[in-house]
């Protein structure tokens, strides 16, 4: 369908861990895009990659676009307390977006 | 950035009764906007795609004539929900395209509970 598939579902990690969830398509993406939802939040957008191997970084979070641009990545370094919620992948489908299932992360301090 | 306000934030209403959710860019103009369902602990569902001036289109397996939207202006789509029933008792969400239509920007949401 027009999911995509993402893992882990959830992370448990110590506070100074690094954390990486990682997004699957069986079709080619145009473009992948990254949110944040906190907890009783709302989903706040992180990132869109668009080129095969594109690698960007934002402070200790980086994100990774396949060579196959069929799979993306978001891994944080040293999680610390405000890394804490969920992260979703999202694909663009002609301009509509289809959400993967979300990793929840929580970090004890 | 873009803001998007989402009211109500919460609804409680009786089975049978409708409730409409009001979704409303703030400082920019979007002609689509996006209204997403999401339950406890799980992923955003589309629901349908909100166009100012046409009839909105909806994902497969959601009634129309059940979650009517309309997007009468360039700043305002709105979702009621028609004769709703416990089952409908979800977290409804709503998202417009950015300017550039490269990101969304979502409402804080509409948690509805149908008595």
């Amino acid at each position: 369908g027009q999911q995509v598939m993402q893992i882990p579902q959830y992370q448990h990690v110590q506070e100074g861990e690094d954390f990486t969830t990682y997004c699957n398509s069986s079709t080619t993406l145009s473009n992948i895009q990254w949110y944040k939802q906190r907890p009783g939040g709302h989903p706040v957008f992180l990132i869109q990659l668009v080129k095969s191997g594109e690698v960007k970084k934002q402070k200790r979070l980086t994100f990774q676009f396949g060579e196959a641009k069929k799979n993306s990545s978001l891994h944080i370094t040293a999680t610390q307390t405000t890394d804490v919620g969920t992260y979703f992948c999202a694909r663009d489908n002609f301009n509509k977006f289809y959400f993967g299932s979300g990793t929840k992360l929580n970090v004890k301090p | 950035g873009a803001v998007v306000s989402q009211h109500p934030s919460w609804v409680i209403c009786k089975s049978g009764t409708s409730v409409k959710i009001e979704c409303r860019s703030l400082d920019f103009q979007a002609t689509t906007m996006f209204w997403y369902r999401q339950f406890p602990k799980q992923s955003l569902m589309l629901m349908a795609t909100s166009n100012e001036g046409s009839k909105a289109t909806y994902e497969q397996g959601v009634e129309k004539d059940k979650f009517l939207i309309n997007h009468a202006s360039l700043t305002l789509s709105t979702l009621t929900v028609t004769s709703a029933h416990p089952e409908d008792s979800s977290f409804y969400i709503c998202s417009a395209l950015g300017r550039n239509n490269e990101k969304l920007f979502f409402g804080s949401g509409t948690q509805l509970s149908v008595l």
